[in-house]
């Protein structure tokens, strides 16, 4: 069955600019997140979706940071005014429930790599 | 700070030989763990997971240990394949953090003919 798809897969943008990452979860899953990579490092939480709500968006880093998630489905992570420090990879994952009892396996796409020039 | 940690960054493992992966969790109350699979250029695959009220998990090739008493997970693949070679993280989910993984900072297994 379709995994975990994300767009674009390779985004290269100048300082400054806004960019828009678009995640679309495996069906029928309600709980939805976005980590970050940076280069040969562990993953780092974002942001979690509970269908279109987001109840824990401790892991922003900045008020540049934005996530939107519409029909229990596709989510879209904003960055405004991009700076280099942004550059990563940012990976989406999905699970069939959430919450702190659902102990359910997220699984993930293969990510947008986003480099800052 | 709390974290989840590996002790050893990079793995040799001879093709046939079963590879043993370590991690060291800091937060007790953490109830929930898995085990990734990272290869060049992909995101984190989904190994294994094993809950807090178990100590082992077997899955296919693979089995994941996990101690409460020194806070150790562990996972073990039995005869290392070529297509094992990947980085792999641990990841635990602290208890009442709505599922949000913490991951550790990964160690490379590399398997040698």
């Amino acid at each position: 069955g379709a995994g975990v798809s994300q767009s674009p897969s390779n985004k290269v943008t100048e300082k400054g600019k806004d960019v828009e990452l678009r995640c679309d979860p495996i069906s029928g899953h309600t709980a939805l997140y976005w980590y970050r990579q940076s280069l040969g490092q562990g993953l780092e939480f974002l942001i979690y979706f509970q269908g279109n709500s987001a109840p824990d968006k401790s892991g922003l880093p900045s008020d540049r940071f934005s996530a939107e998630r519409t029909g229990g489905s596709v989510s879209t992570l904003t960055i405004q005014r991009t700076q280099q420090e942004d550059s990563a990879v940012y990976l989406c994952a999905s699970s069939l429930t959430g919450g702190t009892a659902s102990n359910q396996p997220q699984h993930f796409g293969d990510g947008t790599r986003l480099s800052i020039l | 700070g709390e974290s989840v940690g590996l002790h050893l960054p990079t793995l040799s493992v001879q093709e046939g030989d079963n590879s043993i992966i370590n991690c060291a969790y800091s937060n007790s109350a953490s109830d929930y763990f898995i085990w990734y699979k990272q290869e060049s250029g992909k995101g984190p695959q989904f190994i294994i997971d094993i809950r807090s009220n178990m100590d082992k998990r077997q899955g296919q090739r693979v089995t994941v240990l996990l101690n409460k008493t020194v806070k150790h997970l562990s996972l073990q693949i039995a005869a290392t394949q070529p297509g094992d070679s990947a980085v792999y993280f641990c990841a635990e989910n602290r208890a009442g953090t709505a599922s949000k993984l913490t991951f550790g900072t990964g160690t490379r297994l590399q398997v040698t003919l």
